[in-house]
């Protein structure tokens, strides 16, 4: 696609439930990244993909995280039992290369999770 | 741990008048990558401008440049002959030429308002 998708674009549901959240990267891009962005916060970093490994999950908060990515392109973070400390905005990048010098993160619009 | 801070939680300028966003930055590298990023009202982050810590000169992209002052750890934003089409949150951001490059520490942003 022309850019990152993310879906939905916003999410509201029941304290204790389930959610998924989706992200599609840009085609041929190897790496992909979670952010989270609470209310008057900046972004908090979430999870790091290099193809389909996660060499970094320290980012996530707690044991409810967890996330996977498929075919070294989508990449979904599910959320269990949400609490309502989770309501944020989850933002994902993804770019041709981690870490290189000239490497250009590009977003999506997020998800605006609402946890009653 | 990095940490990077934005003191101006909000701002606001004239339409065609020039602003300037403060940052400044915690770390012990010497080599490392400095950014600005605009979200508007859509979510998305979207790169402003870019600085590599071990060039001296100030990065400039059109209306946009930044005083990076290495030692004392500042970059700076400013925004010249703003447009109402600036008006966004401005997020500064760190990246680590090192283990963990990968990753990005952001302020907790600046809202700058671009009034008519």
């Amino acid at each position: 696609g022309a850019g990152v998708s993310q879906s939905p674009s916003n999410k509201v549901t029941e304290k204790g439930k389930d959610v998924e959240l989706r992200c599609d990267p840009i085609s041929g891009h190897t790496a992909l990244y979670w952010y989270r962005q609470s209310l008057g916060q900046g972004l908090e970093f979430l999870i790091y993909f290099q193809g389909n490994s996660a060499p970094d999950k320290s980012g996530l908060p707690s044991d409810r995280f967890s996330a996977e990515r498929t075919g070294g392109s989508v990449s979904t973070l599910t959320i269990q039992r949400t609490q309502q400390e989770d309501s944020a905005v989850y933002l994902c990048a993804s770019s041709l290369f981690s870490g290189t010098t000239n490497e250009k993160l590009f977003f999506g619009s997020g998800t605006q999770l609402s946890v009653l | 741990a990095q940490t990077v801070t934005q003191s101006q939680p909000e701002m606001s300028v004239q339409e065609a008048e020039t602003v300037t966003l403060s940052c400044t930055y915690d770390t012990s590298e010497n080599n490392y990558y400095l950014f600005w990023y605009k979200q508007p009202p859509s979510r998305q982050m979207i790169l402003v401008i870019r600085q590599e810590a071990y060039k001296q000169q100030n990065a400039t992209e059109n209306r946009f440049s930044v005083n990076f002052q290495k030692a004392a750890k500042s970059f700076s934003l400013k925004i010249s002959d703003s447009q109402l089409g600036d008006t966004a949150m401005y997020f500064c951001a760190f990246r680590s030429s090192g283990g963990s490059n990968y990753k990005l520490t952001f302020g907790k942003g600046t809202l700058l308002t671009v009034n008519p």
